[in-house]
């Protein structure tokens, strides 16, 4: 019953390194979206992907790369961390669905910041 | 384009007290709409929806009905509890947008014992 993983939890980085933030999803959904929660500014898409093989940018996509190789795992990458990308992110992954009536399933976040 | 306009908070309320959270929407089209509910160091997990006009969502006590004359989807409960205490995201979903929903900014709800 595991859903939607998150890793790592909790991460922190130096300005300028670069890691990778995995999603994976045991639901076999087709859509994934990596988003990040700031205080006062609800939930802001950065990238999503509508099958394997296939992403595309979402609200704030600049400073973060993604890859979907796999239908269940959904990579978030930053090359060089900046103070400014310190955030919550989420992952969320949701099913086809008609008339767009399917909900997103959340992961429980990784927090991470950049000194 | 689309948009989610939710009531502002903290909202602070003594339990067994009734909840009204307001949510208004913009959307190019026939979207669902959707209460998710945000716990302390938690993701956000779907609490109730409606998939067309006049449809009444409801889940643990809540319930909000789609008014599609008014563009809205209020979240309410006869009686809260300091459980209850969490972010309520209200959002909508267009088959049309690749899957992608529009959220609110969230509403930050304290509930008193």
């Amino acid at each position: 019953n595991a859903g939607v993983t998150q890793t790592p939890k909790f991460r922190v980085l130096k300005t300028g390194q670069s890691m990778t933030l995995l999603c994976a999803q045991d639901m076999n959904h087709e859509y994934m979206y990596w988003y990040r929660q700031d205080p006062g500014m609800g939930l802001r898409l950065i990238h999503y992907s509508v099958g394997e093989g296939t992403t595309a940018k979402g609200e704030v996509p600049d400073g973060y790369n993604v890859s979907r190789l796999k239908k269940q795992n959904f990579l978030l990458g930053l090359e060089s961390a900046a103070p400014s990308q310190t955030s919550v992110y989420f992952c969320a992954s949701s099913p086809l669905g008609r008339g767009g009536s399917q909900p997103q399933h959340f992961g429980d976040g990784t927090r991470l910041s950049i000194l | 384009g689309n948009s989610v306009t939710q009531m502002e908070g903290p909202v602070t309320l003594s339990e067994e007290a009734f909840l009204t959270i307001n949510c208004t929407y913009t959307a190019t089209g026939y979207p669902s709409l959707f209460w998710y509910v945000q716990y302390p160091g938690e993701g956000l997990q779907l609490l109730l929806k409606a998939t067309k006009a006049d449809d009444k969502g409801s889940n643990k006590g809540f319930e909000a009905t789609y008014r599609k004359e008014t563009t809205s989807f209020h979240l309410e409960k006869g009686s809260v509890q300091v459980s209850d205490s969490a972010v309520y995201f209200c959002a909508l979903h267009l088959n049309t947008n690749a899957g992608k929903s529009t959220f609110g900014d969230g509403t930050t709800l304290t509930v008193k014992p």
